[in-house]
């Protein structure tokens, strides 16, 4: 039973522009979202957090947005650079602290 | 900082033999540390939890007794694939929780290639 989803597979995005990744969820336990970038043969690298109590965190180029209502989360890369390159994954913590349930992954691709 | 590595980075190994590998927090101390495992084009799977100084605590389907877990410190855990199978070659990525944080991150280790052959 798939709580976590990352409907979309693959985001190809031209340098410079926005990148906009989406995720939904079904639990609606779920007090805490993450998202995680992933290169190949490598562990997933912590990228940005939000709580049930905000809707929406910022840092840096990154940006997630949260909508309880739907419960649904985005997160937003801009400018896009070469080096975002890589699969995201979006992650969810609920009433068992510290467990996390993962998205399937968008892989990103930025173009020159 | 908040640095996990893992060792080996991979390993390949005949079927039957068990093999381990090593999960350390470099510059944090982490009561709580967990398992994955991450076959080609998919999410990450969470094989188990563990928290020093007692059992791990495994996701349903995983064997515990296949994936043997010790948690000896706050700086270690391993997980020992014992009596491997090809079935078993697998990306295996373990993670991190910093003791007395108030939110949920995790911090992963590079993860290990297993290949059982």
């Amino acid at each position: 039973d798939q709580q976590v989803k990352q409907n979309s597979p693959s985001l190809s995005v031209q340098e410079g522009r926005i990148s906009i990744l989406n995720c939904d969820y079904t639990n609606s336990m779920f007090d805490y979202f993450l998202w995680y970038k992933k290169y190949p043969a490598e562990g997933p690298t912590f990228l940005i957090s939000i709580s049930s109590i905000k809707d929406k965190n910022e840092d840096g180029r990154f940006t997630v947005f949260l909508n309880k209502s739907a419960k649904h989360l985005s997160l937003h890369i801009v400018p896009s650079q070469p080096g975002d390159s890589a699969v995201y994954f979006c992650a969810a913590s609920g009433n068992s602290w510290g467990k996390l349930q993962f998205g399937a992954g968008t892989q990103v691709v930025v173009t020159p | 900082g908040a640095v996990v590595s893992q060792h080996p980075s991979w390993v390949i190994c005949k079927s039957g033999t068990s093999v381990k590998i090593e999960c350390r927090s470099l510059d944090f101390q982490a009561t709580t540390m967990f398992w994955y495992r991450q076959f080609p084009k998919q999410s990450l799977m969470l094989m188990a939890t563990s928290n020093e100084g007692s059992k791990a605590t495994y996701e349903q389907g995983v064997e515990k007794d296949k994936f043997l877990i010790n948690h000896a410190s706050l700086t270690l855990s391993t997980l020992t694939v014992t009596s491997a199978h090809p079935e078993d070659s697998s990306f295996y990525i373990c993670s991190a929780s910093p003791s007395g944080l108030t939110s949920p991150e995790q911090y992963f280790g590079p993860g290990t290639r297993l290949t059982v052959t």
